[in-house]
């Protein structure tokens, strides 16, 4: 089956910082989706972007299909954005699950 | 526009029970799917339900069992709980492919 890496698995940045998160995966994809788990275990969603570049405020995606990669961008990082982020991928064989990364672990310091 | 939402938050149960977990989609949405999420990673698919049948299943024993009902609710049982069965079930909802996700329900199983 499909195989999602995230990158890196941990990361500490202080208040204000800038940071960039990295999903490759390893065949073609119908869906990919970035989330936040905040620390009640809820699942947010934060892009649906399978291809292409798409911007929320202060996030940012881009997803490079032919390439297999999709990268996150956080700027001015608030303690808020602290949690897990995931990759979900769902394989082009009309499969219909979600393949989920191991997630990046970000913490956010005042 | 409630999202999705499920029942119970929390749930303690002791080896050898069963237990069924609730789910209501998203307004507008027909496709639930179930995901299992240990301690420390990603969630697993478990199975999709569409039409009231289950459209695909992930690799989970035959306990692992669910239901979808007319209005698209749907139900998750799992019977002959087992320690490892202890995790956050979360639920899922979609028309399409991007998939919103519940508060989930953690089962403890003692």
């Amino acid at each position: 089956g499909i195989q999602v890496e995230q990158s890196p698995p941990d990361l500490i940045l202080q208040e204000g910082a800038n940071s960039t998160l990295r999903c490759n995966f390893s065949d073609s994809v119908n869906n990919l989706q970035w989330f936040h788990q905040n620390p009640w275990g809820q699942l947010i969603n934060l892009f649906y972007i399978p291809s292409g570049t798409k911007q929320n405020g202060r996030l940012s995606a881009t997803t490079v299909a032919t390439e297999r990669y999709s990268l996150l961008y956080i700027s001015s990082s608030q303690t808020t954005d602290s949690g897990v982020y995931f990759c979900a991928v769902e394989q082009m064989d009309s499969s219909y699950k979600l393949i989920f990364g191991s997630g990046t672990r970000l913490l956010v310091r005042p | 526009d409630a999202g999705v939402t499920q029942s119970p938050t929390h749930l303690i149960k002791t080896r050898g029970q069963q237990v069924t977990l609730r789910c209501s989609p998203k307004s507008g949405h027909d496709t639930v799917s179930w995901y299992q999420q240990a301690l420390g990673q990603g969630p697993q698919f478990i199975f999709q339900y569409y039409e009231e049948e289950e459209r695909q299943r992930g690799n989970f024993p035959d306990r692992f069992s669910g239901h979808q009902f007319p209005n698209y609710s749907s139900e998750l049982n799992v019977n002959a709980l087992l320690l490892g069965d202890s995790a956050l079930y979360l639920c899922a909802s979609s028309q399409g492919t991007e998939q919103f996700f519940g508060p989930g329900t953690r089962l403890t199983v003692l």
